[in-house]
């Protein structure tokens, strides 16, 4: 199974600031039909995991546009320009390419 | 508006079964690829199955394999997911998913499996 490393795993931000949360895998995500599926998802507490990035870097409908994310093959990046209170929760990569699909450990985002 | 709505959960005890149902609105499900997803209390997300569109065929993790299946009854527009054999790993929260490779675009909001005596 394709493992995805997240880092950091807590990440505590000022208001305001920029942060980043990076996700490798063991694997690369690049599928033979040309398509990268690695994903971001963010969950606040008790709610369901909303997806913010699609396909790498594609935003969801909604999603604002502090929010972007990079990278190619086993390395990938989500960036969040200026961090906003609703920002706070856990973040989760996650790869499409390979079954079984897989999740990172999460990096719980916190304002300082 | 998609929405998801999950019901079925509960309490099970070791070897027993649940089926869980998943009922869409705002769209045909006949028309996209759905999956289950988990998440153990406190942890975080498994995949756990993945019905392609054309309804005829499942994948499953191997945690899951050979005790769930994953199947539709188009006419409610409703998914479900039979349960069996049931493990105290199995107990999560379990979330409806529209979408598989590219992540999903919908989640429900979780319905709640706890297998214990």
């Amino acid at each position: 199974d394709v493992v995805l490393t997240q880092s950091p795993l807590s990440l505590p931000v000022t208001l305001g600031q920029p942060a980043s949360i990076s996700c490798k895998s063991s694997q690369s995500l690049a599928h033979s039909n040309g398509n990268t599926y690695l994903n971001w998802f963010h969950q606040r507490p008790g709610q369901s995991p909303r997806r913010l990035i699609y396909r790498v870097s594609n935003r969801d409908s909604g999603v604002p546009d502090r929010f972007s994310g990079s990278g190619s093959d086993t390395d990938f990046t989500l960036r969040i320009s200026r961090v906003e209170a609703e920002d706070v929760g856990v973040y989760y990569c996650m790869e499409g390419t390979h079954w079984p699909y897989t999740f990172g450990q999460g990096t719980k985002l916190e304002i300082k | 508006e998609v929405q998801l709505l999950e019901s079925g959960g509960g309490l099970a005890q070791p070897g027993g079964s649940l089926r869980l149902s998943c009922v869409g609105s705002g769209f045909t499900i006949n028309n996209v690829g759905m999956s289950w997803v988990r998440q153990a209390p406190g942890k975080g997300l498994e995949w756990v199955s993945i019905l392609l569109e054309s309804g005829d065929r499942a994948y499953y993790a191997d945690s899951v394999r050979g005790r769930f299946t994953f199947s539709r009854d188009s006419s409610k527009n409703t998914l479900f997911l039979q349960m069996n054999s049931l493990r105290a790993e199995d107990t999560a929260v379990y979330y409806c998913v529209r979408g598989q490779s590219s992540g999903g675009d919908s989640w429900g909001q979780g319905t709640l499996v706890t297998v214990s005596t």
